[in-house]
């Protein structure tokens, strides 16, 4: 049972650079969200899906794009990477509301140079 | 944007001691609160999510208790072990918009 799977690990990006972090569930989890932690802040939520199909905003969207056309697969897009976004971004999901715990990816690094 | 904050940021503590850490959260809009620990190096693992005021939750030596009315919650650890180090985090659901606010976490190192 593969859980919560996030790619890359790393990534070192230049400014203005485009890439999408895929993340990936194989436990039928019809919440999925991503989250930023930055040093000194708690996880702070930039996007999250309550089933495929719906999107909606968390705390930091600016500058993501999300969608989520099947129930395992929710990536997120950084459509023009600026130094700001360097940061460490978890993907998480739990079974059907926001209320049951979450599963966590491994998290991705990105560079923004 | 909801405050959810949590003392001490980071504790020291021996091998054996017991310890605790708090979470505060805003008493109105209560729905669950959810703990966490987080290893270096590792994601984030459920410890516990709590939705009933005065709700006590155990897992071997660490347990926790909740008061929706004072919008706190308690996270105990009986017998600190150095595998215990690791930030531990809250977070806070109002039951609406689907999302969960996290505190920064407190940092425990358990030595020998």
């Amino acid at each position: 049972n593969a859980g919560v799977t996030q790619t890359p690990k790393f990534q070192v990006l230049k400014t203005g650079q485009s890439m999408t972090l895929q993340c990936a569930q194989d436990m039928n989890h019809e919440y999925m969200s991503w989250y930023r932690q930055d040093p000194g802040m708690g996880l702070r939520l930039i996007h999250y899906s309550v089933g495929a199909g719906i999107t909606d905003q968390g705390e930091v969207p600016n500058g993501y794009n999300v969608s989520r056309s099947t129930t395992e697969d929710f990536p997120l897009r950084l459509l023009s990477a600026a130094p700001s976004q360097t940061s460490v971004y978890f993907c998480a999901s739990s079974f059907r509301q926001v209320n049951e715990k979450l599963f966590f990816g491994s998290g991705t690094q990105l560079s923004v140079l | 944007i909801l405050n959810v904050e949590q003392s001490p940021q980071s504790l020291h503590v021996q091998e054996g001691d017991s310890t605790n850490f708090t979470c505060s959260f805003p008493s109105s809009n209560f729905y669950a609160l959810h703990w966490y620990r987080w290893e270096t190096a590792k994601s984030p693992e459920a410890l516990f999510v709590m939705t009933l005021n005065g709700d006590e939750k155990k897992k071997g030596r660490i347990s926790a208790t909740l008061n929706t009315k004072e919008g706190y919650s308690y996270l105990y650890i009986k017998g600190s072990q150095p595998e215990d180090s690791a930030t531990y985090l809250c977070a806070f659901y109002t039951g609406t918009a689907s999302k969960l606010t996290f505190g920064t976490g407190t940092r425990l190192q358990v030595t020998l």
